[in-house]
């Protein structure tokens, strides 16, 4: 089974600075998934950025990168030049590879606060 | 534009009262997924069908049961909510052909008397 931990529970950043959201898992799995979902207070979960295991290089989206350290079993969320509408709950998420596979499995959760 | 719906948005029910959740979809994506999220957890998943396949998680209760009609719809059968069963309940769908990442409906909030 695979576990996903997010070892911090809130955190925030003041507007226009950046800020790291951390991400360990355990699997024994050699091809999987990774994803930030954001979840937005009271609106819906969107994806944010995923990567593919099998990649080497870190996926980028706009001010959103990841560090994705395949070894270490560590997938951070790097937020650069934070903005308000960034305020919400981010999921760190992992999915492996296989025919029929389709669990998304959860960390618990980091609540960030954008502070003006 | 193509999106994951679900109504109502809050649902209020009464102890042991069974209750309809729906979700539609107009991805035609090929798998829907039902999520269960209490308060300040991570959503858990329920079950989730490709196609007409059901696939349920091993620990998902009895009293959850799903119906998928067709491609766009599916609902979520609670047949005799409990107080424990209060939660967000959110709807997802994949394309089902590797690309994985899911799309998220806003949830539906029940709420249990």
């Amino acid at each position: 089974a695979q576990t996903v931990t997010q070892s911090q529970p809130e955190m925030s950043v003041q507007e226009a600075e950046t800020v790291t959201l951390s991400c360990t898992y355990d699997t024994s799995e050699n091809n999987y998934y990774l994803f930030w979902y954001k979840q937005p207070p009271s609106r819906q979960m969107i994806l944010v950025i995923r990567q593919e295991a099998y990649k080497q290089q870190n996926a980028t989206e706009n001010r959103f990168s990841v560090n994705f350290q395949k070894a270490a079993k560590s997938f951070s969320l790097k937020i650069s030049d934070s903005q308000l509408g960034d305020t919400a709950m981010y999921f760190c998420a992992f999915m492996k590879l296989g025919a029929g596979s389709y669990q998304l499995t959860f960390g618990k959760g980091t609540k960030l606060s954008v502070i003006p | 534009d193509a999106m994951v719906i679900q109504n109502p948005r809050y649902q209020v029910t009464q102890f042991g009262k069974p209750v309809t959740l729906s979700c539609s979809q107009t991805l035609n994506h090929n798998v829907m997924y039902w999520y269960q999220q209490k308060s300040s957890q991570a959503p858990k998943l329920l079950f989730h069908y490709y196609d007409k396949d059901f696939n349920n998680e091993a620990d998902t209760p009895d009293n959850f049961q799903s119906r998928r009609p067709n491609t766009s719809f599916c609902f979520l059968d609670i047949r005799s909510p409990g107080l424990g069963d209060a939660a967000m309940y959110l709807c997802a769908t994949s394309i089902g052909q590797g690309q994985e990442t899911q799309y998220f409906g806003p949830g539906t909030r029940l709420l249990v008397l």
